[in-house]
């Protein structure tokens, strides 16, 4: 079975801070997704990364994948009120083509 | 705007009650996905179909029924359905069944069973 292991799963900081999530696994990835969830609405899809060592930058959003494709991470850089929501990770591996998600992270900004 | 939409946003049910969620997706995919979010849990996939064929049932009790009449609508019959089953349940579609892809969700409708 794969597992998702996010953490934390509640952060609560003031704007301006920095922060780091992280998306942990025992399985190997082909891809692993981030999304982003805001209160009553579905998932949105932030990033995608594929390759092991890979970084992607958006905007103030960092995301890496491991080395061995097992982990991620989303580094946050001066965090707004805009980016309150629950961030979700996902990943498929063993040739499925579905992914399976963390529990998330859920992510409150204060102005 | 993802594409994919979902009626009714908010639906209150009794345990006797029978209704149907739906979701229809403009994005011309071919995958079309049922999700359960629950508090506390992770994302929990109900149902897929791939070119309108369900190609994956996860344990799901027979109270849940999907139905997929073309490749751009998908339903979720209720019936009978537990106070445990109140969630969100979101739809999503994907391009295609083959390698991984992104999965575009729905808004969601939020289910309260009494």
């Amino acid at each position: 079975t794969q597992l998702l292991e996010q953490s934390p799963q509640f952060l609560s900081i003031q704007e301006g801070e920095n922060l780091t999530v992280y998306c942990n696994s025992s399985s190997v990835f082909s891809s692993l997704q981030w999304y982003r969830q805001e209160p009553g609405e579905g998932p949105v899809l932030l990033v995608t990364v594929v390759t092991g060592g890979e970084v992607k930058k958006l905007k103030r959003l960092t995301f890496q994948f491991g080395d061995a494709r097992k982990d991620s991470s989303l580094h946050i850089t001066a965090a707004q009120p805009g980016d309150t929501g629950l961030y979700l990770c996902a990943g498929a591996s063993g040739g499925s083509y579905i992914p399976t998600f963390g529990r998330g992270t859920s992510l409150i900004v204060h102005p | 705007e993802t594409g994919v939409t979902q009626t009714p946003r908010h639906l209150v049910m009794g345990m006797t009650n029978k209704k149907s969620l739906k979701c229809e997706q403009h994005l011309g995919h071919n995958a079309m996905y049922w999700y359960k979010q629950s508090a506390k849990k992770p994302l929990e996939l109900m149902f897929v179909y791939s070119l309108e064929e369900r190609v994956e049932n996860n344990s799901v009790p027979s109270r849940f029924s999907p139905e997929c009449p073309n490749s751009s609508h998908l339903f979720l019959h209720l019936h009978t359905l537990q106070p445990e089953d109140s969630a969100l349940y979101l739809c999503a579609s994907s391009q295609g069944a083959g390698t991984p892809e992104t999965q575009y969700f729905g808004p969601g409708t939020r289910l309260l069973v009494l």
